[in-house]
């Protein structure tokens, strides 16, 4: 049983647009909120993370908006571009070491 | 730095046979993991390491093994592989917090069970 939940689980936006990703959790001792980047035939990597004591964090294009009440958070991508095409991960941990990933999503940003 | 190395990258078996994946990090990471990665499932984790000599299970144990004998190795063990172990396996390395939390994770061993 997945711990996290992540919606959608593809998207598909024009160059310049906004691509948005929820996630959900249930266990309220999750204290790391990551979120990773995959391309064809790579590994992750780590894109953006947040800790519960903020609600918002932005890097770049990129914004994690979190709500802790509701155990949710979401990736909002600004300005969408092709090079942006790839499979989004929500995960979550209350320790250094167990990340829980959600489904992941794949993203398609078209020209 | 090399990061995470996993070899091989490609790896077909045939249904019973065993086989070692293995996982180096030059990061002197105490922190290592082994995640499957299948479709609509996201990365499940199968075992992980605080340390040498230190293991333990993860969401997805059966059917694998693991041991740590140094900081930089944690080799995956299929004693008898099956074809629902047909997966991406992704080995991933990670300080404690205080160094960084940041999983830096290896390209990936795509493995076909026949």
């Amino acid at each position: 049983q997945q711990q996290v939940k992540q919606s959608p689980q593809s998207l598909i936006v024009q160059k310049g647009g906004i691509s948005i990703i929820n996630c959900a959790y249930e266990n309220t001792a999750f204290d790391y909120f990551p979120w990773y980047q995959q391309f064809p035939g790579k590994g992750p990597a780590l894109l953006i993370a947040i800790r519960p004591d903020v609600s918002e964090k932005k890097e770049g294009r990129f914004t994690i908006s979190f709500n802790k009440s509701a155990k949710q958070f979401s990736l909002h991508i600004m300005d969408s571009q092709p090079g942006d095409s790839a499979t989004y991960f929500c995960a979550a941990s209350f320790n250094d070491y167990k990340l829980s990933f959600g489904a992941g999503t794949t993203v398609t940003v078209r020209a | 730095n090399a990061g995470v190395t996993q070899t091989p990258k490609f790896q077909v078996l045939k249904t019973g046979q065993s086989m070692t994946l293995q996982c180096a990090q030059d990061m002197n990471h105490e922190y290592m993991s082994w995640y499957r990665q299948d479709p609509g499932m996201g990365l499940r984790l199968i075992h992980y390491s605080v340390g040498a000599g230190i293991t333990d299970q993860g969401e997805v144990p059966n059917g694998y093994n693991v041991s740590r004998s140094t900081t930089e190795d944690f080799p995956l063990r299929l004693l008898s592989a099956a074809p629902s172990q047909t997966s991406v396996y992704f080995c991933a390395s990670r300080q404690p917090r205080g160094g960084g939390t940041e999983a830096f994770f290896g390209q990936g061993t795509r493995l076909t069970v026949v």
